[in-house]
């Protein structure tokens, strides 16, 4: 059975950084590109970013290009978002999710999702 | 940028049938994904490539694709199927996936 299990959330203040952690289970890890993505409170589902099962093609949306950083440790199966210059627009719930095919990305589904993990960017 | 477009919301009665609409620049060209998303959960796929059904999502869901507008139908409307549903779509164009507004289906 897949498992992904965010980690990391919290409250930090403007400006600040924050390490989000998912770990995965049930899947061979580097074979599945993997995404985060994130939904403010009370608001729809946006897109973060991707990483594919190799580590060696990363995407971003244009709201977190340049301050977040995305990363896989295969030796952990664990995915990681590294959020610098956090502001607070960025609080949401941060969920990670497996493509659902293995070795490739693009027009492919989301077929598992993390319970995610709460980041409240606030003074 | 791409943008996908759902009505906010759609109500039904219990047994009835309930459309969501998807609108986008020629999206019948493009591969879409529907998530059912309940209060409080993360959200689940309900259909993939426009009109496929994942294992254990009941026959009711059903999804077509062509021109501006794709759609997920559910047939028979249960209680259960009170969510949120997003489409979603891949935009080659800016390398990004793209997630519609979102319908909130409410179940009279």
């Amino acid at each position: 059975e897949v498992q992904l299990v965010e980690s990391g959330g919290g409250l930090v203040q403007p400006g600040g950084s924050l390490r989000l952690s998912c770990a995965a289970s049930g899947f061979t890890f580097n074979t599945y590109a993997m995404n985060w993505v994130r939904q403010a409170p009370g608001k729809g589902l946006e897109w973060v970013s991707l990483i594919s099962g190799n580590g060696g093609t990363t995407f971003y949306a244009d709201s977190v290009k340049g301050r977040f950083t995305i990363s896989r440790d295969t030796s952990r199966n664990t995915l990681h978002l590294q959020m610098n210059s956090l502001r607070a627009e960025d609080t949401a719930v941060y969920y990670c999710a497996r493509l659902g095919e293995e070795n490739t990305f693009g027009s492919v589904p989301f077929d598992s999702w993390g319970q995610g993990t709460l980041v409240i960017v606030s003074s | 940028s791409y943008g996908l477009t759902q009505p906010p919301s759609v109500s039904v009665a219990p047994g009835t049938t309930a459309r969501i609409t998807c609108g986008g620049n020629n999206i019948g060209g493009e591969s879409v994904h529907w998530y059912q998303q309940r209060p409080g959960q993360a959200p689940v796929l309900v259909i993939y490539y426009d009109s496929d059904r994942p294992s254990g999502i009941p026959e009711r869901f059903s999804g077509s694709n062509s021109g501006n507008t794709a759609t997920l139908t559910i047939s028979r409307v249960e209680a259960e199927d009170e969510a949120d549903y997003y489409c979603q779509v891949w935009d080659n164009s800016g390398d990004h996936y793209v997630f519609g507004t979102g319908t909130k289906v409410t179940v009279l």
